[in-house]
């Protein structure tokens, strides 16, 4: 499985665009990328994935970079719900690992007023 | 909405005292998962079930068993627990091999004495 490099942290002001990044350089063709993020003491909540195309949905955007090694989650107007722990994860879709989620470390985003 | 319930939400053990902890979806989900997620630290994959079909984690330790009686329902056995194992236990669902999110329960937060 490819592993995810993720910065520990990240602060971002309320209202204003949250930019997180992740570096996945070794995710193979048949493998996706997901973002979760998980709020303190509750259970991660999946947020957005793609393969290969950048994607867009009501919580976030997702840039994926042409050589898939990397990628970047957009909350385009974070807000203090937003502050929260964000995985990268890069999942298979075939083989004996299909569809199993190995966590990063993760990105702490807070959202400051 | 997909709901993974879990109870209860905190469980306290003794050091030695076998303890179950229940998951159970409403979606007729296919493929239920456990995680073990110590503090400050990202969610482990145990072990998963694909209907009946049950798939180990080669590191997951003989202490942790699991039984899924039906397709609703899905248990997490510690026959033995140690002061190591106290942790966060999440509980995840998705509906089949080729869908794509997984939906996680709250977790159960494990206090061990």
């Amino acid at each position: 499985d490819a592993k995810t490099t993720q910065p520990p942290s990240m602060d971002c002001a309320e209202g204003r665009a949250a930019n997180l990044p992740c570096n996945h350089s070794t995710i193979s063709g048949n493998e996706y990328v997901y973002w979760y993020r998980q709020i303190h003491s509750q259970g991660p909540q999946y947020i957005i994935h793609g393969l290969k195309n950048n994607e867009t949905n009501e919580m976030a955007s997702l840039i994926i970079t042409e050589d898939r090694k990397s990628s970047t989650l957009i909350l385009p107007h974070a807000t203090l719900r937003d502050t929260a722990v964000y995985y990268c994860i890069v999942r298979a879709r075939r083989g004996h690992n299909f569809n199993k989620f190995y966590f990063g470390s993760g990105t702490k985003l807070n959202v400051k007023p | 909405d997909a709901m993974v319930i879990q109870n209860p939400r905190y469980q306290v053990t003794q050091f030695g005292k076998p303890v179950t902890l229940s998951c159970s979806q409403t979606l007729n989900h296919n493929v239920m998962y456990w995680y073990q997620q110590k503090s400050s630290q990202a969610p482990k994959l145990l072990f998963h079930y694909y209907d009946k079909d049950f798939n180990n984690e080669a590191d997951t330790p003989d202490n942790f068993q699991s039984r899924r009686p039906n397709t609703s329902f899905c248990f997490l056995d510690i026959r033995s627990p140690g002061l190591g194992d106290a942790a966060m236990y999440l509980c995840a669902s998705q509906a089949g091999v080729e869908t794509d999110t997984q939906y996680f329960g709250p977790g159960t937060r494990l206090t061990v004495l």
